[in-house]
């Protein structure tokens, strides 16, 4: 069973300060990685995806990928209450054909004190 | 251009009624996916096309759930016999699906379905 995990949390920081969100997959031949960020009531909303190992930055969000570790994380630098909400990992797998769905995390609960 | 659009963005029905969800994607994307999403969960796939044809529908959980996208664009999900535990928000999203590991999906608004 292919899995993505994730701390559910609350994760609560105080504004300003760097959010750091972890997510481990088991699917050593996973290929790409993707965050999505929802709010209460709302889809989710692409934030970012990360295809080879290292980091991507766009804006005050950063990826980390480790394949030989096996985890993807999201930074977010001068972190904003606007930042409040859910975090979903999700990761493709490197499948022949056209399987091409992802496999999810739980998501984790993002907090952004004032 | 526009957004992948859901119709309806909230639908009620009884138990053991039908219901059809309608998912209008992004113009372009030729992948279609349905997913549905329960509080605090992960969103569930649930059926994936390519085309006009279903790629994968290995997440549909029973045969009361069936969809179809039968000129390549619109999609629609059609639920029979409702049960309560259909209950959840159903997402459509698309992605413009070429070679390799990429197209990121694109989610639309979703349907909240509840079955009294």
């Amino acid at each position: 069973q292919k899995e993505v995990e994730q701390n559910s949390g609350p994760l609560s920081v105080p504004e300003g300060a760097i959010a750091s969100l972890n997510c481990t997959y088991s699917d050593r031949g996973s290929q790409s990685f993707f965050w999505y960020r929802q709010y209460s009531g709302k889809s989710p909303e692409l934030i970012m995806f990360i295809y080879s190992n290292g980091d991507k930055e766009d804006g005050r969000f950063t990826a980390q990928l480790n394949k030989a570790s096996q985890y993807v994380s999201l930074l977010i630098r001068d972190s904003q209450p606007s930042d409040s909400a859910t975090y979903l990992c999700a990761v493709r797998g490197d499948n022949a054909g056209n399987n091409r769905k992802l496999i999810w995390g739980l998501g984790t609960s993002l907090a952004v004190n004032p | 251009g526009a957004g992948v659009s859901q119709t309806p963005s909230n639908k009620v029905t009884e138990k053991g009624k039908y219901v059809e969800l309608r998912c209008d994607p992004i113009s372009g994307h030729t992948a279609l996916y349905w997913y549905r999403q329960s509080l605090g969960q992960g969103p569930e796939f649930l059926i994936y096309f390519q085309g006009t044809g279903a790629a994968d529908d290995s997440g549909l959980p029973n045969d009361r759930f069936f969809a179809v996208r039968p000129e390549g664009s619109v999609s629609t999900l059609k639920i029979q016999r409702t049960e309560r535990g259909d209950s959840a928000v159903y997402l459509c999203a698309s992605s413009f699906s070429g070679q390799g590991a990429g197209s990121p999906l694109h989610f639309g608004n979703g349907t909240r379905l509840t079955v009294t």
